[in-house]
Formats: C-alpha cells, sequence, structure tokens
C-alpha cells in the first residue's frame, strides 16, 4: 500500500503569511495527487487535483507543485477563510489520504 | 447542480451492522465511481471502498474487507454501503464522495455520524 506523510502536523500563521504544507508519497505516484480543505463539522472541499491542477472557483493564492514522490500545497497570503486543516490524496493506486496538517491562527 | 444526500445517523450496538445510503443528483449516476471514506474523531480520513455503478464492481481496503459490502441502484441513483460486526473502533463520520480517474472525490455527501456503544 502507498502511504502518505504530511508535515508539519500543525501549522501556526498569520494572515497574510504565506504557507507551505508538504506531502510524501512512500513510492512513486507521478502526479496523481489531490488537496482538500477541511472545516471542523464540514465534508473536506476539493481544491487541486493533478498535483497542481486548481479546481474550478479555487481562489489562485492555491497552489500545487511537485512530481513523484515530493508535493507541496502553498497559500500565497493567508485569508480568514483558509484557517482549516488540508489533506492530501494519493489517486494513483487506490486511494490513501495523508494525516492531515491543521493551519491555526498565530 | 451536483448533491450527494446521505441518510442520517446511526446509533449500533457492538457487534451490529449498519447500511448507510448516498442518494445523488446531478449528473449521470453510472459516468462516475463512489467512494466511501470515514472519519473517526479527531482523526484524519480513511478511505473504505469504491464502486463502479456501471459495472457493479468493487474495490475495498484490506483493513475492512469481509466486513463491508457496497451497491448501487441506478434507478435511483443511490450507493449503499454496508458495515458488519461493529466495534466502538468504527465511531465515525461516513461519506460518500464521487470520482472518476483524472478527478477524484469532487463532490462529498454531508456525512452520516455512527455510533457504537452498548
Amino acid at each position: 500500500d502507498i502511504q502518505m506523510t504530511q508535515s508539519p502536523s500543525t501549522l501556526s500563521a498569520s494572515i497574510g503569511d504565506r504557507v507551505t504544507i508538504t506531502c510524501r508519497a512512500s513510492q512513486s505516484i507521478s502526479d496523481w495527487l489531490a488537496w482538500y480543505q477541511q472545516k471542523p463539522g464540514k465534508a473536506p472541499k476539493f481544491l487541486i487535483y493533478r498535483a497542481s491542477t486548481l479546481e474550478s472557483g479555487v481562489p489562485s493564492r492555491f497552489s500545487g507543485s511537485g512530481s513523484g514522490t515530493e508535493f507541496t500545497l502553498t497559500i500565497s497570503s493567508l485569508q480568514p477563510d483558509d484557517f482549516a486543516t488540508y489533506y492530501c490524496l494519493q489517486y494513483k493506486t487506490y486511494w490513501t489520504f495523508g494525516q492531515g496538517t491543521k493551519v491555526e491562527i498565530k | 447542480q451536483v448533491q450527494l444526500w446521505q441518510s442520517g445517523p446511526e446509533l449500533q450496538k457492538p457487534g451490529a451492522s449498519v447500511n448507510i445510503s448516498c442518494r445523488t443528483s446531478g449528473y449521470t449516476f453510472n459516468t462516475y465511481g463512489i467512494s466511501w471514506i470515514r472519519q473517526a474523531p479527531g482523526q484524519a480520513l480513511e478511505w473504505m471502498g469504491w464502486i463502479s455503478p456501471f459495472t457493479g464492481k468493487t474495490e475495498y481496503a484490506h483493513s475492512l474487507q469481509g466486513r463491508l459490502s457496497m451497491t448501487t441502484e441506478t434507478s435511483t441513483s443511490t450507493a449503499y454501503m454496508e458495515l458488519r460486526s461493529l466495534t466502538s473502533d468504527d465511531t465515525a463520520i461516513y461519506y460518500c464522495a464521487r470520482e472518476r480517474g483524472v478527478v477524484p472525490f469532487d463532490h462529498w455527501g454531508q456525512g452520516t455520524l455512527v455510533t457504537v456503544s452498548s
């Protein structure tokens, strides 16, 4: 099974900060990686697929990069609505989520 | 618009089974797979399994094989998930989500809380 490891598990940041979350796969997944945002009590929201393609309607301050085993999600200027938990998902072989990164207010 | 609507919360005893439905609308049901994903309290998302409404083919997470069944009813565009032999470790919010190849889990149900307690 492919394992996904996210870091950090928690990130404290301020409005306007540039934020980067990393996701590592236990083996190469090419660019079969997606990112999700989840707020408490809500279903996850789809942000990015194929590692770097922004879903329609997602603000352009979100971006994704990487291929193979290392991937990043970047928020260029953190906004109040962005405080949430973020998950990566590999979908090369079945589906595996990372353990999540909580972005909290500093 | 695309919608996935799940059945209501469940309280089950250890050893029992739970059945959750996921009624879809706003798209052609047979053209997307449906996965079930769960989230225990304070924990990460866990993929449970997938079904193709077109072929009926299923794929289940190894950890749940033998306890998990997924079916679909194309006439009502509804997917179903049954989990058997419940333990307290199965207490979680259960989500359905649609997927199609390049685009995974772009729309989700609202979630169904399953509580397993004696």
